[in-house]
């Protein structure tokens, strides 16, 4: 249990409506990632944090803005939501306790309709 | 273009056979590589991972080999049990990046 919180855990929002996914943690994790996952291309990588109010592009991040305001929270905000950005989204972080390796949230279901 | 390459989309091998999965990448910049599993409606979780400076790790059922020259990864499973059926992802990151990059995906089915 690497100790994230994802919310929503699912939701269906119309075309052109904003949407924000939560990624929360309780072990003070510098770095976050946002993927998303979608059938024949695997994981992509849409944003990622290295700390409060530092944040970069990943491969996939048309779209999709980030913010980490404090270390515990790291959004992700679909400003206009279109039918391409239905997906399952995973949040991520970098564990400073095991070298390399990120670990995983549960995911969040999101359908654009 | 894709970074990270997992050409075989599926797998089946029967209970208690070896399955060996396997992952291709361009960037030679890569130095670390990670093999995760996913069950559906799951995140994916951690597996096994490997440094750019050894061949091999092992933990285990799970093997990771690692060919720097042919930039080539594989995971091997032995023996293989029904409940290793899942998705694997291989991922690979640079020192210094912070970015991982994913592979799309392997589906093993271990049949009983």
């Amino acid at each position: 249990d690497a100790g994230i919180t994802q919310s929503p855990r699912h939701k269906v929002t119309e075309t052109g409506t904003p949407v924000t996914l939560r990624c929360h943690q309780t072990e003070n994790h510098r770095y976050m990632y946002w993927y998303r996952q979608d059938p024949g291309h695997g994981l992509r990588l849409i944003h990622y944090s290295y700390g409060v109010k530092d944040t970069d592009k990943g491969e996939v991040s048309d779209g999709y803005s980030v913010s980490r305001s404090k270390t515990e929270d790291f959004l992700l905000t679909l400003e206009s939501a279109t039918s391409s950005q239905t997906s399952v989204y995973f949040c991520a972080i970098r564990s400073s306790n095991s070298g390399n390796t990120i670990y995983f949230g549960e995911g969040s279901w999101l359908t654009v309709v | 273009d894709q970074q990270v390459k997992q050409n075989s989309p599926s797998l089946s091998v029967q209970e208690g056979r070896i399955s060996i999965l396997n992952c291709d990448y361009t960037n030679s910049m890569f130095d670390y590589f990670l093999w995760y599993k996913k069950y559906p409606a799951e995140g994916p979780t951690f597996l096994i991972s490997i440094s750019s400076i050894k061949d091999k790790n092992e933990d285990g059922r799970f093997t990771v080999f690692l060919n720097k020259s042919a930039k080539h990864l594989s995971l091997h499973i032995v023996p293989s049990q029904p409940g290793d059926s899942a998705v694997y992802f291989c991922a690979a990151s640079a020192t210094g990046t912070y970015k991982y990059i994913f592979g799309t995906g392997t589906r093993l089915k271990v049949l009983a």
